[in-house]
Parts: C-alpha cells; sequence; structure tokens
C-alpha cells in the first residue's frame, strides 16, 4: 500500500530535550515536506527537500533541522525543543516536485512541556 | 500574495442532502489545486486534484470543478452521509520559488442522519 507513515503518532516532552519525528514513503517519491498545523493559523511549511541531500527553508524553520540521506526518509529533528514547538505535524511527499499530487502521514501530536 | 479563502466554515446538514464547498484564490495564476479531506486530529486524505487546464474532475460522490479566472473552485458532495463529516481543505501550490501548498481556511462539515 502506498503511504507515508510517522513515528511517533504521539509525543509528550520537555523543554530542551532532543527529539526525531521520523518520516517515511514507500512511493519512491522526489519531493517531501514538513508542515506543522495550529488552531487559527492552519498549515504552515516548516521545511521541504527536492531529493536527496537537497533541502530548503518553508515559511517557519526556526528550532527545526531536517535531512535527507535517503530518498524515502525525511526526518524533523528538534534539537532544543520549546512549548510552542507544541503542534499538530505532518509529512508529505510527491512524485517529482510540489506541483503534483501531494500525499500526507497521519500526523504527529506533539506536546512540549 | 496568494490567498486562499473557503467559505462557508462550518456547515451542518442532514443525510442526502448535495452540498457545494467554496474555495477562492486571489492568483488566478495556479499550476492546479488540490482537495483534501482532513478528520479531526488526523491527516489530510487527497480527495481530487484539479489540473488548471481542466474544468472538473470528478471521483465518486465528489466533484471538483476550477474556473480560474474567476479564482474559484468548488468541491460539489452528492447525497451526502455521516461518513462525509470532516473538515475539507482545498489547496494550491505557492509561487514557483517556494514549493509548498498554500492551504485554504477549511470547511467544517457535519452531516447527521
Amino acid at each position: 500500500e502506498a503511504q507515508v507513515t510517522q513515528n511517533p503518532r504521539y509525543l509528550i516532552t520537555v523543554t530542551g530535550k532532543k527529539l526525531t519525528v521520523t518520516c517515511s514513503q514507500n512511493m519512491n517519491h522526489e519531493y517531501m515536506s514538513w508542515y506543522r498545523q495550529d488552531p487559527g493559523l492552519g498549515l504552515r511549511q516548516i521545511y521541504y527537500s527536492m531529493n536527496v541531500e537537497v533541502t530548503d527553508k518553508g515559511d517557519v524553520p526556526e528550532g527545526y533541522k531536517v535531512s535527507r540521506k535517503e530518498k524515502r526518509n525525511f526526518p524533523l529533528i528538534l534539537e532544543s525543543p520549546s512549548p510552542n514547538q507544541t503542534s499538530l505535524y505532518f509529512c508529505a511527499s510527491a512524485r517529482g516536485s510540489n506541483y503534483n499530487e501531494q500525499f500526507f502521514g497521519p500526523g504527529t501530536r506533539l506536546t512540549v512541556l | 500574495k496568494q490567498e486562499v479563502t473557503q467559505i462557508p466554515a462550518a456547515l451542518s446538514v442532514p443525510e442526502g442532502e448535495n452540498l457545494v464547498l467554496n474555495c477562492s484564490f486571489t492568483d488566478s495564476a495556479i499550476y492546479n489545486l488540490q482537495w483534501f479531506r482532513q478528520d479531526p486530529g488526523k491527516g489530510l486524505t487527497s480527495l481530487l486534484l484539479i489540473q488548471s487546464s481542466q474544468r472538473e474532475q470528478t471521483s465518486g460522490r465528489l466533484n471538483a470543478s476550477l474556473d480560474k479566472s474567476s479564482g474559484r473552485s468548488t468541491l460539489y458532495i452528492a447525497a451526502s452521509q455521516p461518513g462525509d463529516s470532516a473538515t475539507y481543505l482545498c489547496a494550491v501550490p505557492g509561487p514557483y520559488n517556494t514549493d509548498k501548498l498554500i492551504f485554504g481556511t477549511g470547511t467544517r462539515l457535519q452531516v447527521f442522519p
């Protein structure tokens, strides 16, 4: 089954404790992206990647890092999480580029205390 | 700057009704428009992607239309069911150098038996 998976689905952590949210897709897509969703603010892009070793900032990259060492994986790293990073996070992928149909993961609900 | 708006923000209807959800965008130079469904606290499911050269796209009880010149798209849901209850989001690709989706504000739909 073609899908985008994220782990963990739910995470409660404390300020400053480094964490990684994994994202993996099995559709051989070149394009991958991370969004966060907050009430009243909608979905905002954090980072995106056009292919292996090619990443770039989205609208709200502060406090986040990403890497794209393999085509299928695009982990989101929070080196020192803060309470304002409490949010619902989504990973997405698309064939080729952002201009093709995008497929989203199930989401990761992160709470930073 | 592209802005995407959805009206109404919320809709509650009895089962069996035919529905129209609206999506408006300010910059008509779009490459395509994608409709998503989001269940509470869950991921986005792609419903339909309509290319800028298309007028309509259909999938089952769903029909999406696109009028670029007027900056509008509509999602028509025929014979609504309680299982259609969700938030519906439309999205367009951002400007050429941004590689992101710009999402609408969403319509929260409730279909009651």
